[in-house]
């Protein structure tokens, strides 16, 4: 089955710096990888997502890169915030009929103010 | 338009007694998902319903079990409660091939003493 291998656990940053999270996956089918942000005692809450036929997505300061040959992808959040700290997991998906999920194990961002 | 709902949102079981945990989605998703998150290890698949009709086992499905009620519900069952699932329980739905973006409850903080 899939593994999906997430660094690093924990992150602290100062505010205004950037942040980069990474994760590696081991099923070369997996096609889809979505990060998801979950504050404190809150869901999981989508932020960006990319597919396997793109390489790079951005969304204002965050953005999302794909090596599809070294089955790894990262998370870059430039000019931190407060806000931007929480638990970020990366998951690795096999996309069509049953969505076969795999989750990393989470990354703790804490943003210094 | 609630989107997923959970309950309860917080229990205290003692070992031996059972419970189920409800959720419901309003979105008209095909499936839905149960998660536990434990500190360290991400969100871990419990048991899962492609479509209506239909469940199986994810990751850790041993001592719980599912009932997919119809479209909208899908419950998940402790039978005998152990202090190892002491967790946060997560419900999640999607609509598989088309968008594979999952939503999540708000989460069940169950406690097993």
């Amino acid at each position: 089955g899939e593994n999906v291998e997430q660094h690093p656990s924990t992150l602290s940053v100062q505010e205004g710096d950037s942040a980069v999270i990474k994760c590696t996956y081991s099923d070369s089918a997996s096609n889809y990888f979505p990060w998801y942000k979950q504050e404190l005692g809150k869901r999981p809450q989508l932020i960006i997502d990319i597919r396997s036929n793109v390489g790079e997505k951005k969304d204002q300061r965050i953005a999302v890169t794909l090596n599809k040959t070294a089955k790894h992808f990262s998370l870059h959040i430039t000019e931190t915030q407060p806000e931007d700290s929480a638990v970020y997991f990366c998951a690795a998906i096999l996309s069509g009929g049953y969505q076969k999920v795999t989750f990393g194990t989470g990354t703790k961002l804490q943003v210094i103010p | 338009n609630a989107g997923v709902t959970q309950t309860p949102k917080f229990q205290v079981l003692k070992t031996g007694q059972s419970m189920t945990l409800q959720c419901a989605q309003d979105m008209n998703h095909n499936s839905m998902y149960w998660y536990r998150q434990d500190p360290g290890m991400g969100l871990r698949l419990i048991y899962y319903s492609a479509s209506e009709g239909t469940t199986d086992k994810g990751e850790v499905p041993n001592g719980y079990n599912v009932s997919r009620l119809n479209k909208r519900e899908f419950s998940l069952r402790l039978e005998s409660a152990a202090p190892s699932q002491t967790s946060v329980y997560f419900c999640a739905s999607s609509i598989p091939g088309k968008q594979e973006t999952q939503y999540f409850g708000p989460g069940t903080r169950l406690l097993v003493l």
